[in-house]
């Protein structure tokens, strides 16, 4: 149980384009659902914090206007980098909390490794 | 500032030993812990969580947790070549919502 799915694994845009990443619970719904970057030799950094049917909690620091995150269901949240740059090139993981068990365990999708040249 | 702090390593351990992961916190409300592993370009995967002081055991993994000198510890017992991966130390932050603040991660190296 507890399976988080993320969509691509991997993408490779140019500078000025956009780009959106899917994070889907597979088989429970999630009501808070997490973003996070790595950027290579660093820990996770919580960019936002996503609510489903509500705006979300942008971290410090993090543009809410270039990473656009929508929550529209119980299972999927979106991520749109905006206008990417080289410096957005990063590993992006979604993660997700089991609502019905209050659990703070929070379950990490596999990733995303955004390359912008 | 809330932080999460680990020794980066790396901790080389003989396959067979007990590897000793430590973490330490500065938020003193803090009321979860967890430990999580992560192989080189994949995602964290959970180990384990604690809530209590004390000892928790599951399999080969023993997480301890003393709130009082805000430390939490993560002993893999009869380590294996497979165990070789970043173990990063997260933190729930007390009154936010289940946000997660992560350590920067030791790195463990087992040698067969």
């Amino acid at each position: 149980g507890a399976v988080v799915s993320q969509h691509p694994s991997r993408v490779i845009c140019k500078s000025g384009t956009s780009v959106k990443i899917e994070c889907r619970s597979l088989d429970f719904q999630a009501t808070t659902m997490f973003w996070y970057r790595q950027f290579p030799k660093q820990s996770l950094m919580l960019m936002a914090t996503s609510n489903e049917g509500s705006k979300a909690t942008y971290e410090q620091g993090v543009e809410k206007d270039k990473f656009l995150i929508n929550h529209a269901s119980l299972t999927l949240s979106t991520l749109t980098v905006t206008s990417a740059h080289p410096e957005d090139s990063s590993f992006y993981i979604c993660s997700a909390r089991d609502a019905l068990t209050g659990s703070h365990e929070q379950y990490f999708g596999p990733g995303t490794r955004l390359t912008v040249t | 500032q809330k932080e999460v702090e680990q020794n980066s390593g790396p901790l080389s351990v003989p396959e067979g030993a007990i590897a000793s992961l430590n973490c330490t916190y500065s938020d003193r409300g803090s009321q979860s812990f967890f430990w999580y592993r992560q192989y080189s370009g994949k995602s964290p995967e959970l180990i384990m969580s604690i809530y209590s002081n004390g000892d928790k055991e599951d399999g080969r993994f023993t997480a301890q947790l003393n709130k009082a000198s805000q430390y939490v510890s993560l002993l893999i017992r009869d380590s294996q070549p497979s165990d070789s991966a970043t173990y990063l130390c997260a933190v729930k932050l007390k009154g936010r919502e289940a946000a997660l603040i992560f350590g920067k991660g030791t790195t463990l190296s087992v040698s067969s």
